[in-house]
């Protein structure tokens, strides 16, 4: 059965601290690795769509990339308004979106 | 930028009753969805919707549930006989039309069962 695994689950930063939030995954053919912003009462916001091994992808203060197990989101000098719940999720060859649980982002000023 | 929206934006019933919880999808979209997310849980999948057809259900679709296109812009999830377990935040989603492109999302309804 695919699964997603995402890492750590909460993770709290000073503004200006850079660091990496994890998901891995076991999925029977991977079709596509989304990375979704969901702040809290909303619904999950689209980032990122990660392909295949060695794919990188940037916005604004995030970094996105993909091996064949797992996916880095890096978010470099965090300020306060990236404080969220990062969630990851693939879609494998029949079509199926699993959601990891999500990290939970706290950025202090 | 086109949205996905969903209404009503919170809903309570009485357990037992049915209640119906509508989206209208970005327009030019053709491949829909639901999902569900209890509290402190994850988004899991529940349906996924194809030219007026069910193309996936996970397995807590049973039913209880049912998915409605009635007219060419809204989809609607329909729950019958409604449980206390079913209190939850249902997402609406829509995507363009590649399988692997990206998914949607509507700011969902908070349903609460009593």
């Amino acid at each position: 059965e695919d699964q997603v695994t995402q890492s750590p689950e909460a993770l709290r930063l000073q503004e200006g601290e850079s660091s990496s939030l994890n998901c891995s995954y076991t999925v029977s053919g991977l079709r596509g690795l989304f990375w979704y912003r969901q702040d809290p009462g909303k619904g999950p916001e689209f980032l990122f769509t990660l392909y295949s091994a060695g794919e990188e992808k940037e916005k604004e203060r995030l970094k996105a990339t993909l091996t064949k197990k797992e996916s880095f989101l890096h978010i470099t000098a965090p300020k306060p308004e990236d404080s969220a719940t990062y969630l990851c999720a693939v879609i494998d060859n029949n079509n199926d979106m699993r959601f990891g649980a999500g990290t939970r982002l706290t950025v202090k000023p | 930028e086109p949205e996905v929206t969903q209404t009503p934006s919170h809903q309570v019933t009485q357990m037992g009753q049915e209640v119906i919880l509508r989206c209208v999808p970005i327009s030019n979209h053709l491949y829909f969805y639901w999902y569900r997310q209890i509290l402190g849980q994850k988004v899991e999948f529940l349906v996924s919707f194809y030219n007026n057809e069910i193309s996936e259900k996970s397995e807590i679709f049973d039913d209880q549930f049912s998915v409605e296109r009635p007219d060419g812009s809204n989809f609607t999830l329909k729950i019958r006989s409604t449980k206390l377990e079913d209190s939850a935040m249902y997402f609406c989603a829509s995507m363009v039309q590649y399988s692997n492109q990206p998914q949607h999302f509507g700011d969902g309804t908070r349903l609460s069962i009593l």
